[in-house]
């Protein structure tokens, strides 16, 4: 039962370019959460999603930040016209629907992608 | 605003010490409480917590929660170097609908042979 995963694991952009981090979810798990997690702080919730539809996306910065989870494939995080203050790590996690048609409190967490802008 | 708050920040024992992390929360509509284990990549699932007093276990690591007095414990005894690690604390976020995490900044532990 393979775990959540990421890629690409490193990804190294120049300022003004794009930035696509992907995100497959454990099998059966229908909800994602990307977080971000800069150097030496905890990790900071961005966006909930489930298929085709965004639930939460209170973290997420309002300028140049999207997310998606379509319906076939992976859940896509896009950072647009990246700057040296996105160099991060970001993280995604996935959990079954729980009670209630929402997710559950137990999420399982993918690798990460290191985002590094020069 | 909600906030989970770990203490201390880092920490450095040897092999063989029993250590004790702390995590206090102020979470809204509180459900429950998650400790999660980083080493250099994904945060790896240790227990979660929803009733008060109920020690959870797992070989040398537990866990207790005390819903009173707003926190709750992970101990891990007789460490070994392989505990080394950033210790995690997190909990859902109160909005209904959402299940956000809301993380403290983690304890980094050193196991020192």
């Amino acid at each position: 039962n393979a775990g959540v995963m990421q890629n690409p694991r490193h990804l190294v952009r120049r300022r003004g370019q794009e930035a696509r981090l992907r995100c497959s979810p454990m099998k059966g798990h229908s909800h994602v959460y990307w977080y971000r997690q800069l150097p030496e702080e905890g990790l900071k919730f961005m966006v909930y999603l489930q298929k085709e539809n965004i639930i939460d996306e209170s973290g997420m910065p309002k300028e140049r930040f999207s997310a998606e989870f379509p319906k076939e494939g992976p859940s896509i995080l896009r950072i647009q016209q990246v700057v040296r203050g996105d160099s991060a790590a970001y993280f995604c996690a996935s959990s079954p629907i729980g009670i209630g048609g929402g997710g559950t409190d137990t999420q399982y967490f993918g690798p990460g992608t290191r985002l590094t802008v020069l | 605003e909600d906030k989970v708050v770990q203490s201390p920040l880092s920490l450095v024992v040897h092999e063989g010490d029993t250590v004790t992390l702390n995590c206090s929360y102020e979470v809204t509509n509180f459900r429950s409480l998650l400790w999660y284990k980083q080493e250099k990549k994904a945060p790896t699932f240790l227990f979660m917590l929803t009733s008060s007093g109920i020690e959870k276990k797992s070989g040398r690591l537990s866990s207790i929660l005390d819903k009173k007095e707003l926190f709750s414990i992970l101990n891990i005894t007789a460490t070994q170097t392989g505990d080394s690690a950033i210790y995690l604390c997190a909990s859902p976020g109160a909005t209904s609908g959402t299940y956000k995490y809301i993380f403290g900044t983690g304890t980094r532990l050193k196991v020192l042979a």
